[in-house]
Formats: C-alpha cells, structure tokens, sequence
C-alpha cells in the first residue's frame, strides 16, 4: 500500500521569504501523481500543485514549486515570497496512475501547518 | 458553476442517532469518494464509486454506508454513529480514471456525543 509522510507538523515563515515543506513517498508504482494541497481555515481543498512522476521536470504554479526526486520518493513544495494568504495546512497526497482498482485514491500525508508571520 | 455541494456543514449528534450528509456533485462525473480528516492523520478515504450502484470499501469503512442511486448523488451514511466518528467530512469527484483533478466539496463538521 502506498504511504505519503509529512515530517514537519507545523512550519513557520516570515513575510516575503522562502519556505519549503517536505513530503516523502512509499510505492511500488512507476506512473503515478503528486500532489500538494492548501486547506485554509474555510477548510475547503486547494490544489496548489500536481506532479506527474514520469516528468522529470519540477512542476511550477507562480511562487510554488516542487522538487521532486524520484529516486528517492520525494515531493518538497517551495513556497517564494510568502504571503499572508499562504498560511494554512498543506496536504502532501499521492494518486496512482489511470488503471486499476484504486479509482482515482487519494493517499493524503498527515499535514503541515504554515504559519506566514508579518 | 461547476462544483461539489454537502449538507449539513456542520452537525451535532448523539451516539446511535441515524444521520445521512448528502453530496451532489453538477459535472457529471463517474467518479465520487468520501474522505474523513483527522488531526495528525491527514485525510482517509471512507467509500468510492465508480458510477450508479457500484461502490467500494475504501481505507476506513467500517460504520459507514453509501449509496450511489443517481450519478450526481452519494450520500455519506451513518446508521449508528459512534464518538469516534466525530471528524470532518469530505466529499470529492472526478470525471475519469486519467483525470488528475479532484472537486472536493466545502467539508461537514461532525460531532458525536
């Protein structure tokens, strides 16, 4: 089964700089998605950013950036001059490629609280 | 405006009293799930179906049912909720297997007591 880790349970940041959060991997899989996802205190589920594992291109959306090494399972978003807006938690999640049984699945990691100081 | 609706948002309950949180999604899409959100455990999905009347098991399950009798409906079931249910709700579509994007609806709050 497929595991998604988030070490970090809270991260902070100061107005402007730059964070990066961290997020490792377990499958057996060779084509798969990566995603990251902002939860706002509305709660609601933000895609931020998607990966697909057979780029090797790091994926990029404005000031967030991944870089995803393969080799070594593992999907760190980079968020650049940190806004007020970006504090939230952020979801690391892992989705396996069309096919199979798991159905478009979700394997979400446990979250990591950002917090953007003025 | 495309998007995933549940009711209630939010709900207080009392252990064994039935409830059912509706989810209605307006893509047309095959594809729903619901996920519960725990604090330290991220989100794990409850139950999938892949169109009308096929469902499946997901992560967690059990005390859980669904139904999927029309293509935009999937209500999430709860015949005899217990305290450890208390959690927050989501239900999300997608269109096709291929299909990256997720539409995950506003969340409902649930609290057993």
């Amino acid at each position: 089964a497929q595991t998604v880790t988030q070490s970090q349970p809270e991260m902070s940041v100061q107005e402007a700089e730059t964070v990066t959060l961290s997020c490792t991997y377990d499958t057996s899989e060779s084509d798969y998605y990566l995603f990251w996802y902002k939860q706002p205190p509305s709660r609601q589920m933000i895609l931020v950013i998607r990966q697909e594992a057979y780029k090797q291109q790091n994926a990029t959306e404005n000031r967030f950036s991944v870089n995803f090494q393969k080799a070594a399972k593992s999907f760190s978003l980079k968020i650049s001059d940190s806004q007020l807006g970006d504090a939230a938690m952020y979801f690391c999640a892992y989705r396996r490629w069309a096919g199979g049984t798991s159905y478009g699945k979700l394997t979400f990691g446990q979250g990591t609280i950002l917090t953007v100081h003025p | 405006e495309a998007q995933v609706t549940q009711n209630p948002r939010y709900l207080i309950t009392v252990t064994g009293k039935k409830l059912t949180v509706t989810c209605s999604q307006n893509m047309n899409h095959e594809y729903m799930s619901w996920y519960r959100q725990d604090p330290g455990l991220g989100l794990r999905q409850i139950y999938y179906s892949m169109n009308v009347e096929v469902t499946d098991k997901g992560d967690v399950p059990e005390g859980y049912k669904v139904s999927r009798k029309e293509k935009r409906n999937f209500p999430l079931i709860l015949e005899s909720p217990s305290p450890n249910q208390t959690s927050l709700y989501f239900c999300a579509s997608h269109s096709d297997r291929s299909s990256y994007e997720q539409y995950f609806g506003p969340g409902t709050r649930l609290t057993v007591t």
